[in-house]
């Protein structure tokens, strides 16, 4: 079974550009997560999503931020208008249905601003 | 909100030496998380824990969850290099399903 897929794994965008970062759960998952870990700090969340619904975007930035879980196709972390405090490595975990389900994480994106 | 706190922040240990790795809570556990990570890779899923007081080996490491749910420990005996890593650990943060982490442990393992 194919683990949690990320792609890319390296993206390079300059200062103004769009970043768009893909995740395709587990085989089975319907959960998604996505996750930052910026330079020097801990994994923090950022939005949780099922199937065409944002379930929790608490950890989202208000601005220039967005996330979807279309029924087709992968989940899309989208970054528009990019700055240098965008770099980071991007994390997609995924999960199955059930509180006793643990995440499982992709190998991430890392996003680096020019 | 819920934080939590692992100690040590690093450790050097020789090769076949034991470890442990502590993670503590601010609130009451209900999902605890142990994952390794190697540099430029993603998280490696290594045990979940829910129950007070509950204990899960794998091959070389055993993680556990104390009776109050606030501390969790993460042993390994007979260390190898291909131990190495971060480890860290993640709560889910109340009833939701988001993972709140630990800033993580770097293990280094001289041969």
């Amino acid at each position: 079974n194919a683990g949690v897929m990320q792609n890319p794994r390296h993206l390079v965008r300059r200062r103004g550009q769009e970043a768009r970062l893909r995740c395709s759960p587990m085989k089975g998952h319907s959960h998604v997560y996505w996750y930052r870990q910026l330079p020097e700090e801990g994994l923090k969340f950022m939005v949780y999503l099922q199937k065409e619904n944002i379930i929790d975007e608490s950890g989202m930035p208000k601005e220039r931020f967005s996330a979807e879980f279309p029924k087709e196709g992968p989940s899309i972390l989208r970054i528009q208008q990019v700055v240098r405090g965008d770099s980071a490595a991007y994390f997609c975990a995924s999960s199955g249905t059930g509180t006793d389900q643990p995440q499982h994480f992709g190998d991430g994106t890392r996003l680096s601003i020019l | 909100s819920q934080e939590l706190e692992q100690s040590p922040q690093s450790l050097i240990v020789q090769e076949g030496k034991n470890l442990t790795i502590n993670c503590t809570s601010s609130k009451t556990l209900y999902g605890l998380y142990w994952y390794k990570q190697k540099y430029g890779e993603g998280l490696i899923f290594l045990m979940m824990l829910q129950k007070g007081g509950e204990e899960k080996s794998h091959e070389k490491i055993t993680a556990k969850l104390d009776e109050k749910k606030q501390q969790s420990s993460l042993h390994i005996t007979a260390s190898q290099p291909s131990h190495a890593g971060i480890y860290l650990c993640g709560a889910v943060s109340g009833g939701a399903q988001k993972l709140v982490f630990g800033q993580g442990t770097r293990l280094t393992i001289n041969p």
